[in-house]
């Protein structure tokens, strides 16, 4: 499978913990994007890095999130201190960085976080 | 800022029934994008198409076909003769171009359940 993975697909946790997400893009994709799903809502925007360089950080995320993407490759999402309302679903999306075509974004199929 | 509406929040045919999924936008941009996408229950999203603010042909692909009207700042989907595995949640979402090009930061509407019934 040459998707977009992402890991853990489910995490339960409680209060105050701390979680990692983790998403493997389409190997020959620069540009990498994390959003996030709760209930009954379309994605919000998170954050996106060209390689490694990230470039945008959405007011939502607050202090408690950091996104990583080292080497340019895959990237990690850490929820520190964990509060319910961070219960949703992330979603990991990769393109190319090529000007022009579809301008169409790939997405795993998503980490779900539960906040007990 | 930007906004995406999807008012229906739910809607339930027949298959072989024509539906209409409707998308209204708000934006401050002169150039855009817009597209839809469809999630189905395993939750990854999947693109279906993209349309650039300053063309507003309208595309049919299949049983698929969108109509833009900037004037009425709408993009609506229509889905022809319905077929059970188009069940599924689909989003409207709108798009900056900068640089001639959308660098990914979407916004997305509410989303449509769609339900086709055998």
């Amino acid at each position: 499978d040459t998707g977009v993975s992402q890991d853990p697909r489910h995490k339960i946790t409680k209060r105050g913990q701390n979680v990692t997400f983790r998403c493997d893009p389409i190997s020959e994709h620069n540009r990498l994007y994390w959003y996030r799903q709760t209930l009954g809502q379309g994605p919000e925007f998170l954050t996106y890095f060209q390689n490694e360089a990230q470039l945008e950080k959405s007011r939502l995320l607050s202090d408690r999130f950091s996104a990583e993407r080292p080497k340019g490759s895959f990237s990690t999402l850490e929820i520190q201190r964990t509060e319910q309302g961070d219960s949703a679903m992330y979603l990991c999306a990769s393109r190319p960085g090529l000007a022009g075509g579809t301008g169409e974004l790939f997405f795993g199929e998503g980490s779900r976080l539960t906040v007990l | 800022a930007q906004k995406v509406t999807q008012a229906q929040t739910e809607i339930s045919v027949v298959e072989k029934e024509d539906v209409t999924l409707d998308c209204v936008y708000e934006t401050r941009d002169t150039t855009y994008y817009l597209f839809w996408y469809k999630q189905p229950p395993s939750g990854e999203l999947v693109f279906l198409i993209r349309r650039n603010s300053f063309d507003e042909q309208n595309e049919i692909s299949g049983r698929y076909s969108w109509n833009f009207q900037k004037s009425t700042s709408s993009f609506n989907f229509t889905i022809t003769a319905s077929q059970v595995v188009d069940s599924a949640v689909y989003f409207c979402a709108l798009s900056e171009i900068t640089g001639g090009t959308s660098y990914g930061k979407l916004t997305f509407g509410q989303g449509t359940i769609l339900t086709v019934h055998p």
